[in-house]
């Protein structure tokens, strides 16, 4: 089946851009996650939708991002005033429900965001 | 919150040979500890998970480990091959809550 989608692959855009990024999680997946990867680190936590609600967003690192997942599917990323520091890879994942704290996440192949 | 220690940060084997990747955790309520592998400039892949009411885990030539007591995890692969080579990431969940922490990653390179 379908797997977790993003879009756009790439994304260039200039300092003090507003950009948004889009992920399609696994039909069905009623938890989808938005994790952000700098060059040899590995993911870190943004926020955790559980349907349609945030259910923890202390990842977030500043009030210029913030995500929505309006129907309980798929959810934007909005990034406001972005800056050169925003640049790296946004990873979004899903799993079943996210209420179990066994359940296999399953990742995009992610974003590139590049600021100039 | 949960912090989870990755070592080593690269690792160099030789086609055949095992090679083993070690991380620990400080939240001793954590419970779920999945290994990911990446490939350059691809998605990270689940490669196997472990529940904490078992020590170990095996799948073909992939193993893991885990020392509650200790709080460290282990993957284990054995005869490494070409394919295997990418960087290698440990996770535990966030405070008891389902999103991940990972560690800073592995980049195993296996030499034929």
């Amino acid at each position: 089946g379908a797997g977790v989608s993003q879009t756009p692959s790439n994304k260039v855009t200039e300092k003090g851009k507003y950009v948004e990024l889009r992920c399609d999680p696994i039909s069905g997946h009623t938890a989808l996650y938005w994790y952000r990867q700098s060059l040899g680190q590995g993911p870190e936590f943004l926020i955790y939708f559980q349907g349609t609600g945030a259910a923890d967003d202390s990842g977030l690192p500043n009030d210029r991002f913030f995500a929505v997942r309006p129907e309980g599917s798929v959810s934007t990323l909005k990034i406001q005033r972005t800056e050169r520091g925003d640049s790296a890879v946004y990873l979004c994942a899903s799993s079943t429900n996210g209420r179990a704290i066994v359940d296999t996440q399953y990742f995009g192949p992610g974003t590139r965001l590049t600021v100039l | 919150g949960e912090n989870v220690e990755q070592h080593p940060s690269t690792l160099s084997v030789q086609e055949g040979d095992s090679a083993v990747i070690k991380c620990t955790y400080s939240d001793s309520a954590s419970n779920y500890f999945p290994w990911y592998k990446q490939e350059l400039g691809k998605r990270p892949q689940l490669i196997i998970d472990i529940r904490s009411n078992v020590g170990e885990k095996k799948d073909q030539r992939i193993a893991v480990t885990l020392n509650k007591t200790a709080k460290h995890f282990s993957l284990h692969i054995t005869e490494t091959q070409p394919e295997d080579s990418a960087v290698y990431f440990c996770a535990a969940p966030k405070s008891g809550n389902t999103p991940l922490v990972f560690g800073k990653g592995t980049r195993l390179s296996v030499i034929a």
